[in-house]
């Protein structure tokens, strides 16, 4: 069974910086293309970032460009989101999702398994 | 980016009853590749999303066959046949066409 398990988010001071984590099992992790979608409190659903199965494509919403870095360790089957110069607009629940593809090459079927999401919220 | 707009924004419905939404892009959706990349996803209440829909119309597994998509081009629809209380939440539209990938503003189900 695919499983994605969210973790890192919390608390944050404006300006600061936070490193969220999603563990991935049930798939060769390798294979497929994962993301980020935020969810801000009682908003829609936004894309934020992806990466290749291979890692070597990275991809950023203008919202984050400059401030977020993706990235996955295939040791530990682990995609991360590093997020550095948070704002009050960065709070929200993230999300990660797994695709069914290896690489973002063209249209495709997004967000086929979602993770339970972790919460961030950006305060003084 | 491409805008998805969806209406309503709020759908009270009957149990048992069929229930419609309708979702629009600002752009054609259909891919060089002829198909036409436009999902449907639910979220309950609390919960996680969860895609219902892929590629207009393609249930994905353990959907239940009340729910179906259709549309072509910039048109698409999401239609429950019979309304179930395990439906109530929102559900959004999203294109897999253009880069980068936009959701719809959601709409909200609720029971009467």
């Amino acid at each position: 069974e695919v499983q994605l398990l969210e973790s890192g988010g919390g608390l944050v001071q404006p300006g600061g910086s936070l490193r969220l984590s999603c563990a991935a099992s049930g798939f060769t992790f390798s294979n497929y293309a994962l993301t980020w979608v935020r969810q801000a409190p009682g908003k829609g659903l936004e894309w934020v970032s992806a990466i290749s199965g291979s890692g070597d494509g990275t991809h950023y919403a203008d919202s984050v460009k400059g401030r977020f870095t993706i990235s996955r360790d295939f040791s530990k089957s682990t995609m991360y989101l590093q997020m550095h110069s948070l704002t009050a607009e960065d709070t929200a629940v993230y999300y990660c999702a797994k695709e069914p593809i290896s690489d973002y090459v063209g249209g495709w079927d997004a967000f086929e398994i979602w993770g339970q999401g972790t919460m961030v919220t950006v305060s003084s | 980016d491409i805008v998805m707009t969806q209406s309503p924004l709020s759908l009270p419905v009957t149990l048992g009853q069929p229930a419609s939404i309708s979702c629009r892009s600002s752009q054609s959706l259909v891919y060089s590749d002829g198909n036409t990349y436009l999902n449907w996803f639910q979220q309950r209440p609390g919960q996680s999303p969860r895609r219902l829909i892929y590629k207009v119309s393609n249930r994905d597994s353990g959907v239940p066959d009340r729910f179906s998509g259709s549309g072509s081009g910039t048109d698409f629809t999401l239609k429950i046949s019979r309304v179930e209380a395990e439906d109530v939440g929102v559900y959004y539209c999203m294109q897999g066409t253009h880069w980068p990938p936009t959701f719809g503003q959601g709409t909200k189900v609720e029971i009467k």
